[in-house]
């Protein structure tokens, strides 16, 4: 079974477009995050959910959103696609207290 | 304002090679530091979690030490092998999960 979960893999998309990315995690977990990786591999925390509540929420445009219909879902919504939003994004999630944090495959998103 | 580097950014060796990576921290204050691996194209996984109570963490090949009081974890890989090809991150928590900027490996035959 699959700990952290994202769809789609790959996702190739025109300028202006709005997508989402969905992620699930079936650990039992409490927190959920998003993370960026830029092109030098650098990961970047986007939000933060825990206990369906925003605690983080980074210097991010307000064109991508997150949304967490129950604790086990996280899902990332993205309005206006611009060129510089391609990158991959990874989900993941962890317990507090715990410290281990669990990530998806990663969802790899070309906006052309 | 925790922050966490790698060194070397890229290393390339031989298999059968003893390898150090390094990371470093700036707030000692950490509860925990964990090492992952990430392969080309994949996400990420975790390889070990040391607490801080701890001063190693021991998975096969790999062996990762904690010395808070001066700040760095070394993630130590004996006898490489090309399957490790990948590139290694460290992490530590604050109310997220601070990388460092990761060191790529590649071992060749």
């Amino acid at each position: 079974d699959t700990a952290v979960s994202q769809t789609p893999k790959y996702l190739v998309t025109q300028m202006g477009n709005d997508k989402s990315i969905k992620c699930e995690q079936n650990l039992g977990h409490d927190t959920m995050y998003w993370y960026k990786q830029d092109s030098k591999k650098f990961l970047k925390i986007m939000f933060s959910y825990n206990n369906k509540e925003l605690i983080i929420n980074e210097t991010v445009p307000n064109r991508f959103s997150p949304k967490s219909p129950d604790k086990a879902h996280l899902n990332l919504h993205i309005n206006s696609l611009e060129l510089g939003d391609s990158a991959v994004y990874f989900c993941a999630s962890s317990q507090v207290g715990q410290g281990q944090a669990f990530f998806g495959q990663g969802t790899r998103l070309t906006v052309v | 304002k925790q922050e966490v580097t790698q060194i070397p950014a890229a290393l390339s060796v031989p298999e059968g090679e003893n390898l150090v990576l390094n990371c470093s921290f700036t707030d000692s204050a950490i509860y925990n530091l964990q090492w992952f691996r990430q392969d080309p194209g994949k996400g990420l996984t975790s390889l070990l979690l040391i607490q801080s109570s701890q001063r190693e963490q021991t998975s096969g090949r790999l062996n990762a030490s904690l010395d808070k009081s001066s700040g760095r974890s070394t993630l130590y890989i004996a006898a490489s092998q090309p399957g490790d090809s990948a590139t290694y991150l460290c992490a530590v928590p604050d109310d997220k999960l601070i990388f460092g900027t990761g060191t790529r490996l590649q071992v060749f035959p």
